[in-house]
């Protein structure tokens, strides 16, 4: 493979239930992004995580919960779902980490989610 | 508040009918401004990064330019296969680096 894997490709999740997206890239790249993409709104930022053993909270992290116990995976676990977070999520990742001025990032094929 | 409008919402051109879509923003402390594609059921792909005002950059049928307030993506005579959704992304510093998305420009391009 090359580059960034999502799974699932999509997921119909009855409100209340554990989720879990992965996401792994192969790129080796430090920082890794996820993301929820809703109509008529931008890419907002959920979680990312600077380099392996770190993470951080982005513009929209309630609700949501990241690890990144190594360089290529980076999961997002929804741990009680609610209706509001069907959405679409795409991990990202860029090469460098925070501290350096980040390139162009790329992107999974993205995880479609309907909470009901 | 830092932000980024993309316009129009969306565009239907014939094919070869040249056009441009706008992104304006107002943030603090730019460091970049990023333009990327997204075709239906994808995720986004990069385009072009612009770094200051009066920069310019080319791929095929596009062209990127940045001014102080707002870039401009030109599609000139566009074929079908350019219909996509077009997006803008600013990256700020201010303590720490931050990138906010527009919302996007969907093309249609008509045969």
């Amino acid at each position: 493979i090359a580059g960034i894997t999502q799974a699932p490709t999509s997921q119909i999740l009855a409100a209340g239930r554990r989720m879990t997206l992965r996401c792994t890239q192969d790129m080796r790249h430090n920082a890794m992004y996820w993301y929820r993409q809703d109509l008529g709104l931008g890419l907002r930022l959920i979680h990312y995580s600077n380099t392996a053993g770190t993470t951080g909270k982005g513009e929209v992290p309630d609700g949501y919960s990241v690890s990144r116990a190594n360089t290529d995976d980076f999961p997002l676990t929804l741990a009680s779902a609610v209706p509001s977070q069907t959405s679409v999520y795409f991990c990202a990742s860029t090469p460098g980490a925070e501290a350096y001025f980040q390139e162009t990032q790329y992107f999974g094929p993205g995880t479609r989610l309907l909470v009901l | 508040e830092d932000q980024v409008t993309q316009s129009p919402e969306a565009l239907r051109l014939q094919e070869g009918e040249s056009s441009s879509l706008n992104c304006s923003y107002t943030v603090s402390g730019l460091r970049g401004l990023f333009w990327y594609r997204q075709d239906p059921g994808k995720g986004p792909e990069f385009l072009f990064t612009l770094y200051s005002a009066g920069e310019e950059k080319e791929k095929e049928r596009l062209k990127a330019t940045l001014t102080k307030k707002e870039s401009f993506l030109h599609i000139t005579a566009p074929k079908p296969e350019d219909s996509a959704t077009y997006l803008c992304a600013v990256q700020t510093y201010t303590g720490g680096f931050k990138t906010i998305f527009g919302a996007g420009t969907r093309l249609f391009v008509k045969a």
